[in-house]
């Protein structure tokens, strides 16, 4: 059985850092691709990076310059490291595995809320 | 960047009815990069269909997905009462990655 556990989410200053872990199971994860979604309070999903076996990466541009996502093959764990943190960066952070042809999202983590306030 | 736009934004139905949603893109997307998901509050995402058609796996056969070019549908038939839910659609490739339609909210008449 596939599964993704998140972990690593709080309640972090503005232009804090945080780093979140997915720990996955049940699946060869080092062959893989890997990828972050988060969901602001009450709204919609927002794609927000993603990682190739090979380790090619890929962000969405709210995210870049600011957080890097990363891999742990010998671990089984997705990371992704938080860095100055906005207000607008609060929302539940998903892990999700990417299909066979990596065109969509077959497997979901369920969730760490990451909440950004002073 | 490719935008996806759902309709309707609620969807007000009852059980046994069918559900069809809408989800239009800005320009053309290839059928293999669409996708559907369900949320219920509380819970993750869950992958309906890929591929603009095909069904993930253990999604019953009332959820069937259709379409080409710039607009797709989902077609849920004989609405059970654990459908009712959020559907979002999904498009891969080019920058960003993916993109989310903002959903479609499915509830209950």
């Amino acid at each position: 059985e596939v599964q993704l556990v998140e972990s690593g989410g709080g309640l972090i200053q503005p232009g804090g850092s945080l780093r979140l872990s997915c720990a996955a199971s049940g699946f060869t994860f080092s062959r893989k691709y890997m990828s972050w979604v988060r969901q602001a309070p009450g709204k919609g999903l927002e794609w927000v990076s993603a990682i190739y076996s090979a380790g090619s990466t890929y962000y969405a541009d709210s995210v870049k310059g600011r957080f890097t996502i990363s891999r742990d093959n010998s671990k089984n764990t997705l990371y992704i490291q938080m860095n100055t943190l906005r207000v607008e960066d609060t929302a539940v952070y998903y892990c999700a595995r990417l299909s066979e042809k990596a065109t969509a999202l077959d497997y979901w983590g369920q969730g760490t809320l990451v909440t950004v306030s002073s | 960047e490719i935008v996806l736009t759902q309709s309707p934004g609620t969807l007000s139905l009852s059980p046994g009815e069918t559900a069809t949603l809408s989800c239009r893109a800005s320009q053309s997307v290839s059928s293999s990069f669409l996708a559907w998901y369900q949320q219920k509050p509380g819970q993750a995402p869950r992958l309906l269909i890929y591929g603009a058609s095909n069904r993930a796996t253990g999604i019953p056969d009332r959820f069937s997905g259709s379409g080409s070019g710039t607009d797709f549908t989902l077609t849920i038939s004989r609405l059970e009462p654990e459908d009712f839910a959020v559907y979002y659609c999904q498009q891969y490739g080019g920058s960003p990655l993916f993109t989310f339609g903002p959903g479609t909210k499915v509830d209950i008449k």
